[in-house]
């Protein structure tokens, strides 16, 4: 079974609202990735969180991590209608770079 | 510079045939992993390969097999397919084998009818 588990699995929101999408995980970590997804496509890579980190700011993200409750969530602040889009959490986990993927969050802003 | 680049974009093939997908990484970047994402699923990792060795192997039948050469270009074989192996192919560089962020190609769309 996928390691992540993101919630909601769809939001939708109206542009310059806030998205807040949150990520659960079972077994302990090395970091804590999170993509973006257009349409099939492949991955953007958005923001890394590291297992000592709290907190990430990278423009309008911000990433959160709580190792002790093993769950991370992605806030985007002032949304617009390019960041609709299937965004997915992934955990380093093993002693390779193997990512382990929820089934993700499809979040859609409306103009 | 150049991301991920994947070949080819779509690829139709008919159950039981064989197929080869490729991948060059970020220039720079020594590993290589490949991801299957099916249809409304997340990807699921299928090899990492770092300086030319294998150095993971996710949970996929021996019909699935890789490479990766001196130039750290990689290849994904795919022998006897299934109706089950149709889903978007992914590749991902990154610089280090562990621990480092992932740069995924926009891969390789695979259709078995």
């Amino acid at each position: 079974s996928q390691q992540g588990e993101e919630d909601p699995q769809a939001l939708s929101i109206q542009e310059g609202e806030n998205a807040t999408m949150n990520c659960s995980y079972k077994t302990s970590i090395n970091n804590l990735q999170w993509y973006r997804q257009n349409s099939g496509r492949g991955l953007v890579h958005l923001i890394l969180i590291r297992s000592n980190e709290r907190e990430k700011h990278s423009g309008r993200l911000r990433v959160t991590l709580d190792t002790s409750k093993k769950s991370s969530s992605l806030l985007i602040t002032a949304s617009r209608a390019a960041d609709t889009a299937s965004y997915f959490c992934a955990t380093d986990w093993a002693s390779g770079s193997r990512l382990t993927f929820g089934e993700g969050t499809q979040l859609t802003v409306n103009p | 510079d150049a991301g991920v680049t994947q070949s080819p974009t779509h690829l139709i093939k008919t159950r039981g045939q064989q197929v080869t997908l490729r991948c060059s990484p970020i220039s720079g970047h020594k590993s290589v992993s490949w991801y299957q994402q099916v249809l409304g699923q997340g990807p699921q990792f299928i090899f990492q390969y770092y300086e030319k060795e294998e150095r993971g192997r996710g949970n996929f039948p021996d019909r699935f097999s890789a490479r990766q050469f001196p130039n750290y270009s990689s290849e994904l074989n795919v022998n006897a397919l299934l109706l089950g192996d149709s889903a978007l192919y992914l590749c991902a560089s990154s610089w280090l084998r562990v621990g480092n962020e992932q740069y995924f190609g926009p891969g390789t769309r695979l259709t078995v009818t």
